[in-house]
């Protein structure tokens, strides 16, 4: 059972546009989410998280949009770079940040081309 | 550098061979985690340390695996008779107040 659904599994954005990844998940106990970028050779990088207490989220260029009464939660990018090219991974965990387990989504390759 | 380190970044073996990977996380972390990621997957839970003491293993981590963490500094995983099916990469992670440090991994290819 995937208990945290993202896609669209990969993605191609052009330069300057905006990048949207979604996940759904299944469990309502999960309190903590975190979005992840992985570059090839590397392990997962943490990008941005939210609590289920806050609707969004900024980082710079980075938002999280989190929709309780859905289950879902997405990022988006803004202003989408050649550098912003990696796999990106959605996660849930109980227990807040102090989890021990994330569960990760599949991941999606984002491209963006110049 | 002061990030996760792991040892070796690639491990090519044997069916049936026993294989030993390294973890050295952050020094002042305190939790230790390893999680395994295949092809096209997201990295998924196999056991966690606080300290020395392993707290928490998943299903995934079958009886041809061990972890240690002997003096609450450095890990370990072996892995038994390894399979076909073992070759992935395997992470390592380290955490202080909820944030997750990922090492880049050792990929093991078993042939």
């Amino acid at each position: 059972q995937q208990q945290v659904k993202q896609s669209p599994q990969s993605l191609i954005v052009q330069k300057g546009g905006i990048s949207i990844i979604n996940c759904a998940y299944e469990n309502t106990a999960f309190d903590y989410f975190p979005w992840y970028q992985q570059f090839p050779g590397k392990g997962p990088a943490l990008l941005i998280a939210i609590r289920p207490d806050v609707s969004e989220k900024k980082e710079g260029r980075f938002t999280i949009s989190f929709n309780k009464s859905a289950k879902q939660f997405s990022l988006h990018i803004m202003d989408s770079q050649p550098g912003d090219s990696a796999t990106y991974f959605c996660a849930a965990s109980i227990g807040g940040a102090g989890s021990y387990q994330l569960t990760f989504g599949k991941g999606t390759k984002l491209s963006v081309i110049p | 550098d002061t990030g996760v380190s792991q040892n070796p970044r690639h491990k090519i073996t044997k069916r049936g061979q026993n294989v030993t990977f390294r973890c050295d996380p952050i020094s002042e972390h305190n939790r230790l985690y390893w999680y395994r990621q295949t092809l096209g997957q997201g990295p998924e839970f196999l056991t966690y340390f606080q300290n020395e003491a392993q707290l928490e293993k998943s299903r995934l981590l079958s009886d041809r695996f061990s972890a240690e963490r002997p003096k609450g500094s450095f890990s370990t995983l072996e892995i038994q008779r390894t399979e076909q099916g073992d070759s992935a990469m395997y992470l390592c992670a380290s955490s202080s107040q909820g944030v997750y440090t990922f090492g880049s991994g050792t990929r093991l290819t078993v042939v």
